[in-house]
């Protein structure tokens, strides 16, 4: 299948300061994105998610970018805090297939 | 609270064995998945089904086989276990409403094959 790839495999951030989480995906048909946060021991979970109708969406203290022309999508979290070191996945859909991921990054929190 | 609960969490098996990892949702999905995750590599799909009995190979399958005889059970075997499939396997329901949606995981299941 199509991959997901991400520019970074491991990001540190200062604690408060915003963090950027980024993935390139190469299937242009692909209209659902999702990003996942896995901490050590545990399975995925979900945090947010995008169709390819839009471009942006919030939620509590995360926001998602999507930019279909150039096929690239990031994560935005606000206000760093310890609790959110782990390693993200983005994801990817076409249709009712099922999802295709990227290599995760991993989100070290420095306090 | 939605539940996907793999029933072993740690297994130790030698080369050869057959391994048989279970899955079970209470959420009444239709759709459900197993990827295997290793380090650098991500979450790769091995198998998939979207309706009782039915199933689909994804992008790994070689060396695995599933069954769903049950809408919410989702077994994952290894017919022969080998080194190479020692790795931590992720089973994943969706809801099929829409066709897309989030995945609901499991914790997982490490397997290590001697």
């Amino acid at each position: 299948g199509e991959s997901v790839g991400l520019h970074l495999p491991t990001l540190s951030v200062q604690e408060g300061d915003n963090s950027i989480i980024n993935c390139a995906y190469s299937n242009s048909a692909s209209d659902y994105f999702i990003w996942y946060k896995q901490e050590s021991g545990k399975g995925p979970q979900f945090i947010i998610d995008i169709r390819s109708n839009m471009d942006k969406r919030q939620g509590q203290r995360v926001t998602v970018l999507l930019n279909k022309t150039v096929k690239h999508l990031s994560l935005q979290i606000a206000a760093t805090q310890p609790g959110d070191s782990a390693v993200y996945f983005c994801a990817e859909s076409s249709g009712n297939t099922p999802l295709v991921f990227g290599k995760g990054t991993r989100l070290s929190v420095i306090a | 609270d939605v539940k996907v609960t793999q029933s072993s969490r740690y297994l130790v098996k030698r080369t050869g064995e057959k391994v048989f990892l279970e899955c079970v949702q209470d959420m009444d999905h239709e759709n459900m998945f197993w990827y295997r995750q290793d380090p650098g590599l991500g979450l790769r799909l091995i198998y998939f089904s979207y309706d009782v009995k039915m199933k689909e190979k994804g992008d790994i399958p070689e060396g695995y086989s599933v069954s769903r005889e049950k809408k919410e059970r989702f077994s994952l075997i290894l017919e022969s276990a080998s080194t190479n499939q020692t790795s931590m396997y992720l089973c994943a329901s969706r809801d099929s409403g829409t066709g897309v949606g989030e995945l609901f995981f499991g914790e997982g299941s490490r397997l290590t094959v001697l």
